[in-house]
């Protein structure tokens, strides 16, 4: 159990308003990452975070920002939620300070755009 | 940039049958390689991973060798139970890019008794 949790787990919003969702790990793991999931895509990657304040664009940034503020804390807010961001979305994280081995993963976060 | 491409599905099969899920790559260092399975509701685990060229990954009767001349990782199970239903993501990691990993747009696995 690599200690990941995503809140909230659920959340139906309309277009425009801001979204924020949290990646919690109880550990100190370096590395996090934000991934989408939509059928026929897999996962794709939105941003991801090598330390406290050290953040980077993934392959489908636009339209998100992030957050690291807290070794624990991982960050992905939509400021102005669209109909195409609609998906669930995971966050991953790579234990200690590996770059090499598997990424452990949250139970995900669905997100309805209405 | 680096790329999985694994093979498309469903994939529907009889309980016992043999299973081959194709997946290539491409990457310009020496990725790990993993395949990782998605019941449904849940997020990713992994199912098995290889991180050099000729490693042999496996666990639960699935099995996947890191091919580096033809740059593959198929997964293979010789007798599929109705339990390893669920979908399959074939992915490598860039251990020189911050760790960042790129994955297959996922293979359904259906098994009927």
């Amino acid at each position: 159990d690599a200690g990941i949790t995503q809140s909230p787990r659920h959340k139906v919003t309309e277009t425009g308003t801001p979204v924020t969702l949290r990646c919690h790990q109880t550990e100190n793991h370096r590395y996090m990452y934000w991934y989408r999931q939509d059928p026929g895509h897999g996962l794709r990657l939105i941003h991801y975070s090598y330390g406290v304040k050290d953040t980077d664009k993934g392959e489908v940034s636009d339209g998100y920002s992030v957050s690291r503020s807290k070794t624990e804390d991982f960050l992905l807010t939509l400021e102005s939620a669209t109909s195409s961001q609609t998906s669930v979305y995971f966050c991953a994280i790579s234990p200690g300070t590996s770059t090499v081995g598997e990424l452990f993963f949250g139970e995900g976060s669905r997100l309805t755009v209405l | 940039g680096d790329s999985v491409t694994q093979m498309e599905g469903p994939v529907t099969l009889s309980e016992e049958a043999f299973l081959t899920i194709n997946c290539t790559y491409t990457a310009t260092g020496y990725p790990s390689l993993f395949w990782y399975v998605q019941y449904p509701g849940e997020g990713l685990q992994l199912l098995l991973k290889a991180t050099k060229a000729d490693d042999k990954g496996s666990n639960k009767g699935f099995e996947a060798t890191y091919r580096k001349e033809t740059t593959s990782f198929h997964l293979e199970k010789g007798s599929v139970q109705v339990s390893d239903s669920a979908v399959y993501f074939c992915a490598l990691r860039d251990n020189t890019n911050a760790g960042k990993s790129t994955f297959g747009d996922g293979t359904t696995l259906t098994v009927k008794p």
